[in-house]
């Protein structure tokens, strides 16, 4: 079956340091990788996502390249901010017949905490 | 353009009693999914409608959850009865037929006592 599996947190950084987080995926075909965000007292907000090989997602700063060969999609920011403070989802979704792409696998959950 | 939307936002009750969590997802998407974290683990796949017919419900724990989407527009997750570990926050989603991506909720904070 299908597995997500993210690095341990919490993650607690200064303002402008770089982050990575690791994620590293099982799967049976080929997924679409995402990462979502769950900031405190909201719902889950797609952060980007890579539908094959190679395909880098980013916004916000953020970026996550799609390693098939690693079988990962780590998420790396440049230079944080205290407004990133969150927890970060790591997610895959298998390709159902190229219809909906909403039946997604967590990885745990990383909780990144920025500091002034 | 209204998001998905979900009531309660909290929910406590006591073991053995019911509850029933709702999701209106965005209007005109077709699918429709309930998830749910607990304890701060992995957020789990439960099932999926497409419009109101369940396309997967494999993710249903027991036979305790029973999931309605009469009409194909909201959909009702009932718990009956509730259990200690049933407490987490169940998440909704949904998305068009030709969507790329899900949208989420905010979440029902289950808490049974």
């Amino acid at each position: 079956g299908n597995s997500v599996t993210q690095m341990e947190g919490p993650v607690t950084l200064s303002e402008e340091a770089f982050l990575t987080i690791n994620c590293t995926y099982t799967a049976t075909g080929y997924p679409s990788l995402f990462w979502y965000v769950q900031y405190p007292g909201e719902g889950l907000q797609l952060l980007l996502k890579a539908t094959k090989a190679d395909d880098k997602g980013s916004n916000k700063g953020f970026e996550a390249t799609y390693r098939k060969e690693t079988t990962s999609f780590h998420l790396e920011k440049g230079s944080v901010q205290v407004s990133d403070s969150a927890v970060y989802f790591c997610a895959l979704s298998d390709r159902e017949g190229g219809t909906s792409y909403g039946k997604l696998t967590f990885g745990q959950g990383t909780i990144l905490t920025v500091h002034p | 353009e209204a998001g998905v939307t979900q009531f309660p936002s909290h929910s406590v009750i006591e073991k053995g009693q019911t509850v029933t969590l709702r999701c209106d997802p965005i209007s005109g998407h077709d699918n429709l999914y309930w998830y749910r974290r607990v304890m701060g683990k992995e957020i789990k796949f439960l099932l999926h409608f497409v419009k109101e017919s369940k396309q997967d419900e494999s993710g249903m724990p027991n036979n305790r959850f029973l999931a309605e989407r009469t009409g194909g527009t909201y959909s009702t997750l009932k718990v009956q009865p509730a259990e200690l570990e049933d407490s987490g926050v169940y998440f909704c989603a949904s998305s068009g037929m030709r969507a790329g991506r899900a949208f989420f909720g905010q979440g029902t904070r289950l808490t049974v006592v």
